[in-house]
């Protein structure tokens, strides 16, 4: 079945340092990638998308992410978190000719100052 | 980006009773949305799809009788959760699909915290 994994389940980081959250999905067919952000209290945000072209998408807030088809990736990355990216990320998968969206477990961070 | 609401924000109810949760798309028409479930420290789990002017389409193990969704116009689709009881308390979250240049995207509500007592 089609599905989406993120196997960091907590990160905690300190300012300024880098960020790499994985996501894994199983399709073996074209796919729609997304991260998600939820930051506490809010609804979730769209952080970026890829749907074709250049595998590496530049999203908002200095987020980006890179498309690795050969190996079924899409990790966020950011070179430098503040601790205002504390939140809770999603990387989400629509596949096939379907409206709707699969979302990984999702990944809480914790950045401290 | 696109602006989609939810009310009530949260809602308080007794067991056997009914609650209403609304998704509305604020600036744009939306002919399709979705309905989300979220448990504490989960991720979110499709309920149903809601297609303007049709019946609604469920996840498989969603009870259709019991999560009533009503999608009567372009910008508002309606989740009412029918004699709820406790195992319904939950997150409830609407998205709403948004389709431009070939990109189809889902903008999501703020979410309506459900507790049944």
């Amino acid at each position: 079945a089609q599905s989406v994994s993120q196997h960091n389940h907590h990160v905690i980081l300190s300012e300024a340092a880098s960020l790499e959250l994985g996501c894994n999905y199983s399709y073996g067919g074209t796919v729609n990638l997304f991260w998600y952000v939820q930051y506490p209290g809010q609804h979730l945000q769209l952080l970026l998308k890829y749907f074709s072209g250049d595998p590496l998408v530049k999203g908002i807030k200095g987020f980006e992410a890179e498309f690795i088809k050969s190996k079924f990736s899409f990790n966020l990355r950011k070179p430098s978190v503040q601790w205002s990216d504390t939140a809770e990320y999603f990387c989400a998968m629509r596949f096939g000719g379907y409206n709707k969206l699969i979302f990984g477990a999702g990944t809480r961070l914790a950045v401290h100052p | 980006g696109a602006v989609v609401s939810q009310h009530p924000s949260w809602v308080i109810c007794k067991s056997g009773t009914s609650v209403k949760i609304e998704c509305r798309s604020l600036d744009f028409q939306a002919t399709t949305m979705f309905w989300y479930r979220q448990f504490p420290k989960q991720s979110l789990m499709l309920m149903a799809t809601s297609n303007e002017g049709s019946k609604a389409t469920y996840e498989q193990g969603v009870e259709k009788d019991k999560f009533l969704i009503n999608h009567a116009s372009l910008t508002l689709s309606t989740l009412t959760v029918t004699s709820a009881h406790p195992e319904d308390s939950s997150f409830y979250i609407c998205s709403a699909r948004v389709a431009a240049g070939g990109q189809e995207t889902q903008y999501f509500g703020p979410g309506t915290r459900l507790l049944v007592l």
